[in-house]
């Protein structure tokens, strides 16, 4: 079946830089992405979401791109800190309408070196 | 404001037994979800509730797996009989509705030996 995934399982990241995280989707039904953040011992933490009629939308220190044309979407964290240190999942909202099914992808680790 | 709330937090059961984890979602949330998250991989949607009715359980193993939410708030999640292969986080989750964002509580790790 269609699955979200992810390019690169971990990525290190030397304090103060810039992270960009990669996610490949194939289902182009899919109109809802959501990005998480989760640490160990404890559950995802919704860090921030994109409808598929946007192409960027940026929160707090992190930008998600949207690429609908190659099924790729992207999480863009700036000044990286150590508290950034974590998994990060896309998940994909297959039927939104029927009631907000979420499918996430494998996940990639992050490292912040000091 | 509460998160979602998970018990126990931690559970080793030998394969054949049974066990049960008990979820208390965000006051007010609506729907409540049950993930599986096997170690190195995302969580997978094991049964998802509205108040409570069973809105999406395709993925659940029925033939040891049930959940319920009676009274439309708190939900347990049973394994009976338990296998090796069912070691894993189980997540729990609530959003105010279907369309909502939904947020996760801290998930009991299940070791099956």
């Amino acid at each position: 079946g269609e699955s979200v995934g992810l390019h690169l399982p971990t990525l290190s990241v030397q304090e103060g830089d810039n992270s960009i995280i990669n996610c490949a989707y194939s289902n182009s039904a899919s109109d809802y992405f959501i990005w998480y953040k989760q640490e160990s011992g404890k559950g995802p933490q919704f860090i921030i979401d994109i409808r598929s009629n946007m192409d960027k939308r940026q929160g707090q220190r992190v930008t998600v791109l949207l690429n609908k044309t190659v099924k790729h979407l992207s999480l863009q964290i700036a000044a990286t800190q150590p508290g950034d240190s974590a998994v990060y999942f896309c998940a994909e909202n297959m039927d939104r309408a029927a009631g907000n099914k979420l499918t996430f992808g494998g996940g990639t680790r992050v490292l912040v070196k000091p | 404001e509460a998160g979602v709330a998970q018990s126990p937090r931690y559970k080793i059961i030998e394969k054949r037994q049974s066990v049960a984890f008990w979820c208390n979602p965000i006051s007010g949330h609506a729907t409540l979800y049950w993930y599986q998250q096997i170690l190195g991989q995302g969580p997978k949607l094991l049964i998802q509730f509205q108040n409570n009715g069973v809105v999406d359980d395709s993925q659940l193993p029925k033939d040891r797996f049930s959940a319920e939410r009676l009274k439309g708030v708190d939900s347990t999640l049973k394994i009976q009989p338990a296998k090796l292969e069912d070691s894993a986080v189980y997540l729990c989750a609530s959003s105010i509705g279907p369309g909502d964002t939904q947020y996760f509580g801290p998930g009991t790790r299940l070791t099956v030996l």
